[in-house]
């Protein structure tokens, strides 16, 4: 089972709204991350998650807060978000940081009006 | 500096063409890693392969095979006999086996493949 599960699959939020979006994996890796992708674009990282403790923050803007409950749940909060923000939120998991072919969802299409 | 280059921003084939999608890399490390992923319009990305730096055999999985080329830092993609389910963005990626980018990807831009019938 190589499935990384991604809720919802489509949100559109307005500008203060506050929304979560849920990745879930079961194949016992411990590395998870979320990744951001605009159209025609390739996926940039966003947040690391090492044994469900944040190892990498790409700079991101507070208004998206990440959380890791526990080594198969991944959280991405969002608050007060722009419509710059709308794009495709990407989960992935893999075994560890080292040697990483990562598994990813099918995404979240976000969009913020 | 672009650690991973994709030239080939589109490619356009006619089924059963064989397609060849390049991945040119950058980097220091002497141990890194690299990948190929498939994007289909649904949105997933698609893990193909992973090759090591250390493991120059080149692979080949059905129609898939890759040639990863040191010497060239290369590591090309060839679809043979394509078919229209191939159509998707491709994107390269590579990971170095540094402390402060552990887990970190670097994607190349990805080229949209188009299998005509």
């Amino acid at each position: 089972d190589t499935e990384v599960t991604q809720t919802p699959k489509h949100l559109v939020m307005g500008m203060t709204n506050k929304k979560s979006l849920k990745c879930e994996q079961h194949m016992g890796h411990r590395a998870m991350y979320w990744y951001k992708q605009k159209a025609k674009k390739p996926p940039e990282l966003m947040f690391v998650y090492s044994y469900e403790k944040l190892s990498i923050n790409e700079s991101v803007p507070s208004r998206f807060s990440p959380e890791c409950p526990n080594s198969s749940l991944l959280n991405l909060h969002l608050h007060a978000l722009q419509p710059e923000d709308s794009a495709l939120y990407l989960c992935a998991s893999s075994r560890g940081t080292t040697v990483t072919e990562a598994f990813f969802g099918q995404g979240t299409r976000l969009t913020v009006v | 500096a672009q650690k991973v280059t994709q030239a080939q921003t589109e490619i356009s084939v006619v089924e059963k063409e064989d397609v060849t999608l390049d991945c040119v890399y950058e980097t220091r490390d002497t141990t890194y890693y690299l990948f190929w992923y498939k994007q289909p319009p649904s949105g997933e990305l698609v893990f193909l392969i992973r090759r090591n730096s250390f493991d120059e055999q080149n692979e080949i999985s059905g129609r898939y095979s890759w040639n990863f080329q040191k010497s060239t830092s290369s590591f090309n993609f060839t679809i043979t006999a394509s078919q229209v389910v191939d159509s998707a963005v491709y994107f390269c990626a590579l990971s170095e086996n540094r402390g402060s980018t552990l887990g970190r990807l670097y994607f190349g831009r990805g080229t949209q493949l188009t299998v005509w019938p």
